[in-house]
């Protein structure tokens, strides 16, 4: 059964940049059938789709998200990460991780809320 | 961005009647409409995909319809585990977006 983790700080500062890890465990980043996703969600926004990659590095982002998105692989950890810089308290959500299959997200991980504030 | 808007925001309904929520795309995003659950603390679930499209696991009383603009999630007969809030996604141009939400409550 695929699992997946988010791990990370829970607390940013303002302008500061926000890291997370997601961890994959049954099943492997590398396959050539998924990429894999970041999604958060605010009661301000609802749920956001912030973007996706390929274990490749190929990736494609949300222009929409104000703050500048970075997102990369790990293939000998099992891992992809995110990184959005120079956040403002309106990156205050939860954050998921997700599976792609084709364009839909089949399998989440159970969240990590990550708040932004001084 | 394709702006999704899912009616009623909020539905309060008996055991065993049937629960019907719209959402309308923006634009035309052919059958790239799919249908999460979601329970308080929980991940999104996902219910339906490529709006009609049934998911192992997924019991049948959910059903999914439409195309081009408006689609419908329907759960015949509600049972109490389905108390959720029901989202819509569309995939099918970027950005991807979701709807609102539907806050669905056993009366």
């Amino acid at each position: 059964q695929l699992h997946l983790q988010e791990s990370g700080p829970g607390l940013v500062k303002p302008s500061e940049t926000l890291s997370l890890t997601c961890t994959v465990s049954g099943g492997s980043i590398t396959s050539n059938n998924y990429y894999w996703a970041w999604m958060r969600q605010s009661p301000g926004k609802g749920l956001e789709w912030i973007g996706h990659i390929f274990y490749s590095g190929n990736t494609f982002s949300n222009p929409s998200i104000r703050s500048p998105v970075t997102m990369s692989v790990d293939t000998s950890k099992n891992q992809f990460s995110l990184k959005l810089s120079s956040v403002t308290t309106a990156d205050t959500a939860v954050y998921y991780c997700a599976r792609l299959d084709g364009w839909l997200a089949d399998y989440w991980g159970q969240g990590t809320l990550v708040t932004v504030s001084s | 961005e394709i702006v999704l808007t899912q009616s009623p925001d909020f539905q309060s309904v008996t055991l065993k009647e049937k629960v019907t929520i719209t959402c309308r795309a923006s634009l035309n995003i052919g059958s790239s409409l799919h249908w999460y659950q979601q329970k308080p603390d929980q991940s999104p679930k996902l219910l339906i995909k490529y709006a009609s499209q049934s998911i192992s696991g997924v019991p049948s009383r959910f059903t999914g319809s439409g195309s081009g603009t408006d689609f419908t999630l329907s759960i015949d007969g509600l049972e109490p585990e389905d108390a959720a809030t029901y989202y819509c996604h569309q995939s099918g141009i970027f950005p991807w977006s979701f709807g609102r939400g539907t806050r669905v409550e056993i009366k």
